[in-house]
């Protein structure tokens, strides 16, 4: 059973540019988590979605920053005109219920604005 | 914000116990508390979580204090290998996790 996959495991945007990172969830997990974690810091929580639905999104900027979880395909976070401060590793997760269960992570994407 | 306290650092002899404690005074009684461990470069790890009782896998042990106010997670031979940042956290049904800075573990040969 594959683990989470994430790609790009390495994005670099030009200030402005667009990003998308993908989320594969382990097989059979249908909830999808996304975290941040800036450098030396701890993640951050930014999104929770079960499949075609948003749960959760206390975490997220309001502003240029957006995911989702088809019913078919991937989890994506997307992250318009980026910008320096977005320069992070952003982490998936996902677990197969969403009680108190365990979340398993991806390898991350490790986002660098220039 | 993190409902965990945990120290910043500690430190162990490979092939020692390793006793990582947790604070989480205004725990309420149906929060879980879960351990996650993040190696270098890596995304975190689960490692164990419990209720009220103590819990053991293959990994680690949870001893969880009778008023569950605090926990501790026990390594019983730590290894090159478990050098890494622990993170404590509570979890209730329907809120996201939240991660606090944890305790970064380092292990001496």
């Amino acid at each position: 059973n594959a683990g989470v996959m994430q790609n790009p495991r390495h994005l670099v945007r030009r200030r402005g540019q667009e990003a998308r990172l993908r989320c594969s969830p382990m097989k059979g997990h249908s909830h999808v988590y996304w975290y941040r974690q800036l450098p030396e810091e701890g993640l951050k929580f930014m999104v929770y979605l079960q499949k075609e639905n948003i749960i959760d999104e206390s975490g997220m900027p309001k502003e240029r920053f957006s995911a989702e979880f088809p019913k078919e395909g991937p989890s994506i976070l997307r992250i318009q005109q980026v910008v320096r401060g977005d320069s992070a590793a952003y982490f998936c997760a996902s677990s197969p219920q969403v009680l108190n269960y365990e979340q398993y992570f991806g390898p991350g994407t490790r986002l660098t604005v220039t | 914000d993190a409902k965990t306290t945990q120290p910043n650092s500690m430190e162990s002899n490979e092939e020692e116990p390793v006793h990582l404690p947790c604070n989480h005074s205004t725990i309420s009684g149906t929060d879980y508390i879960h351990w996650y461990r993040q190696l270098p470069s890596q995304g975190p790890e689960y490692v164990i979580h419990g209720l009220t009782s103590n819990v053991n896998n293959r990994m680690a042990s949870l001893a969880i204090a009778e008023d569950r106010k605090s926990s501790t997670l026990i390594l019983h031979r730590a290894t090159l290998r478990d050098a890494a940042v622990y993170y404590c956290i509570l979890t209730n049904y329907g809120q996201n996790f939240v991660f606090g800075p944890g305790t970064r573990l380092s292990v001496l040969p």
